[in-house]
């Protein structure tokens, strides 16, 4: 049973660029979450995908989109990146249904600069 | 809405000693209730789960928590804290809201253990 995986692991980009990060999801997971973690603080929900359609959004603009392939596999693009974009970001799978325990990827580190 | 409170963003423990993180949530649906643990610049790996069998749940590395509605509290404990138990630990609720299954953070507690 492969894990969820992500990439890159580490990214430096410029304010105003854009960014995109990829999530492969654990083999069988039909759902997939992507969360924002500032230093020294708890995950923030970004959104949430299920059978490619986005079912649920945090409070983040829109300049934050993402996609989910047909093997479950997602992305998270950041447009206009901001200082404030620079986090440790986190995909997470699961089964709707089995009580939603997600498995965490080990993140991607995204630095604005 | 529902919410996550952790008391203690810093907790200090000798080798040995009672492991007792706090967690307390608010949900207005029966929730589900998680503890994670993150070591330095790693994902979050689940310790234990509840999800409205057992109130005592038992997880990963000798951890359990005890899930008691009246007072609305999730408390992980450890009897013999080990110094690989040195991490951020984060409570989680999880719960429908708007047609999916949001799951919301505590602010995480990092624990130390002193040798």
């Amino acid at each position: 049973e492969t894990g969820v995986t992500q990439s890159p692991t580490h990214l430096i980009k410029t304010r105003g660029q854009q960014v995109t990060l990829r999530c492969s999801s654990q083999s069988g997971h039909n759902t997939v979450s992507w969360y924002q973690q500032a230093l020294g603080q708890g995950p923030q929900f970004i959104f949430q995908y299920y059978r490619e359609e986005e079912n649920g959004r945090g409070n983040f603009p829109p300049r934050f989109s993402g996609l989910q392939f047909p093997n479950y596999s997602s992305e998270l693009n950041v447009n206009a990146l901001e200082l404030d974009d620079s986090a440790l970001y986190l995909c997470a799978s699961s089964l709707r249904g089995d009580s939603y325990e997600q498995y965490f990827g080990p993140g991607t580190r995204l630095t604005v600069t | 809405a529902q919410s996550v409170t952790q008391l203690g963003s810093h907790v200090s423990v000798s080798e040995g000693a009672l492991v007792l993180l706090r967690c307390n949530y608010s949900s207005s649906v029966p929730p589900y209730l998680f503890w994670y643990v993150q070591y330095p610049n790693q994902g979050l790996q689940l310790l234990l789960k509840y999800t409205s069998a057992a109130t005592l749940v038992k997880g990963i590395n000798g951890f359990e928590a005890e899930f008691k509605k009246s007072e609305t509290s999730f408390h992980l404990t450890k009897p013999s804290a080990h110094m690989s138990d040195a991490a951020e630990y984060f409570c989680a609720v999880s719960g429908l809201s708007g047609g999916y299954q949001k799951v919301t953070f505590g602010t995480g507690t990092k624990l130390q253990v002193i040798p």
